[in-house]
């Protein structure tokens, strides 16, 4: 069945250090690949997507490819702010209005 | 634009007591789905509705769990009796039905914690 891996947290970074967040899949056909974010206290949200190999998604300075050889969709950011704190979620899903299916989550938290 | 809605926004109850959960999707989104987040887990779906109908119910418990969505528009989710193991975040969210990719919209959720 379709599945994502996510890398295991939690993350701690300082202020415009480097983000990577790894994400690879398991899943038949072609999915279409989200990065989700949740902030403190508040409900889901798409922080960016990627609906076929080889496209770049980017939103608020995060950044992630779509790789299809290596079936995976790293999140990454070159300086992270204190803003940035949150669970971020790693996400695939067959297109049209299929279902989502996320990754366990990575909860990351930038220090000043 | 309002966004989709949920309510309560939490929920304690003793095990094996009843809950409902109420969900009102952005207007004109005609698919509504539920998830469950366990904590420390990604959100998993239990039920999708394209209109009224169900489109996907295969990881619903449905000796437990009950879902409606009578005219299209608003939902309710139910649980009974309540188990521990239904100690969780339950999230609705909409999208708008198209061709192509449809962006799901997410609600707060509603935390269920069962004693």
């Amino acid at each position: 069945g379709n599945s994502v891996t996510q890398m295991e947290g939690p993350v701690t970074l300082s202020e415009e250090a480097f983000l990577t967040i790894n994400c690879t899949y398991t899943a038949t056909g072609y999915p279409s690949l989200f990065w989700y974010v949740q902030y403190p206290g508040e409900g889901l949200q798409l922080l960016l997507k990627a609906t076929k190999a080889d496209d770049k998604g980017s939103n608020k300075g995060f950044e992630a490819t779509y790789r299809k050889e290596t079936t995976s969709f790293h999140l990454e950011k070159g300086s992270v702010q204190v803003s940035d704190s949150a669970v971020y979620f790693c996400a695939l899903s067959r297109g049209g209005s299929e279902k989502l299916v996320f990754g366990k989550g990575t909860k990351l938290t930038v220090n000043p | 634009e309002a966004g989709v809605a949920q309510s309560p926004r939490y929920k304690i109850i003793e095990k094996r007591q009843s809950v409902a959960f109420w969900c009102n999707p952005i207007s004109g989104h005609a698919t509504l789905y539920w998830y469950q987040q366990i904590l420390g887990q990604g959100p998993k779906l239990l039920i999708q509705f394209q209109n009224n109908g169900v489109v996907d119910d295969s990881q619903l418990p449905k000796d437990r769990f009950s879902a409606e969505r009578l005219k299209g528009v608003d939902s309710t989710l139910k649980i009974q009796p309540a188990k521990l193991e239904d100690s969780a975040v339950y999230l609705c969210a909409s999208s708008f039905w198209s061709g192509g990719y449809n962006e799901q919209f997410f609600g707060p959720g509603t935390r269920l914690t069962v004693l």
